[in-house]
């Protein structure tokens, strides 16, 4: 079956520098790729997203990025901000709609 | 802003006893899943629901599991007899159908199986 697998498991950044965290999926078939914010006691929310037919996504300080060939994507945060700490995960979906989840970045922020 | 409900926030049982976590999804989702995340571990899927029958399980999801979507509004997650092991989040999620494929996630259950 699917499997991702996310890097790193932690990463302390200075606020205002950029944080990039990595994604590889193993299934081919997968054709959906989202990022999801969770806070402490809170659900995942979906941040970002992008499908297998855009290599690149942007929105204000995030990116993603897909390289279909290598199946490995990334999430770019850019002028890191405190509010920015939090646990990141990726996932890959295909038609079913069941995501297969990384196993999440912790993101530190330091100010 | 559409929301998931789930309730309750925080369930405590007994081992051997039966719960059920209750979801509302967003009211024109098609698409109702149910995932677990045991404490500093990655979420992990349990079950999809569509048109009111399961479309997918996990390994995870055994007998002990069931869903029940019981009066078109809320979506339940039944465990028969908890075990220390589930112990966990619970989140539930939707999504509106074929074009959209961004989860909603509700604010999950933490259940703690003593």
């Amino acid at each position: 079956g699917e499997n991702v697998e996310q890097h790193p498991s932690t990463l302390s950044v200075q606020e205002g520098d950029s944080a990039v965290i990595k994604c590889t999926y193993s299934d081919s078939a997968s054709n959906y790729f989202p990022w999801y914010k969770q806070e402490l006691g809170k659900g995942p929310q979906l941040i970002i997203d992008i499908r297998s037919n855009v290599g690149e996504k942007k929105d204000q300080r995030i990116a993603v990025t897909l390289n279909k060939t290598a199946k490995h994507f990334s999430l770019h945060i850019t002028e890191t901000q405190p509010e920015d700490s939090a646990v990141y995960f990726c996932a890959a979906a295909s038609g079913t709609y069941k995501y297969i989840f990384g196993t999440g970045t912790r993101l530190k922020v330091l100010a | 802003e559409p929301e998931v409900t789930q309730t309750p926030s925080h369930q405590v049982t007994q081992m051997g006893q039966e719960v059920i976590l209750r979801c509302v999804p967003i009211s024109n989702h098609l698409y109702f899943y149910w995932y677990r995340q045991i404490l500093g571990q990655k979420v992990e899927f349990l079950v999809s629901f569509y048109n009111n029958e399961i479309s997918e399980k996990s390994e995870i999801f055994d007998d002990q599991f069931s869903v029940e979507r019981p009066d078109g509004s809320n979506f339940t997650l039944k465990i028969r007899s908890t075990k220390l092991e589930d112990s966990a989040m619970y989140f539930c999620a939707s999504i509106q159908g074929l074009a959209n494929y961004g989860y909603t996630f509700g604010s999950g259950t933490r259940l703690t199986v003593v």
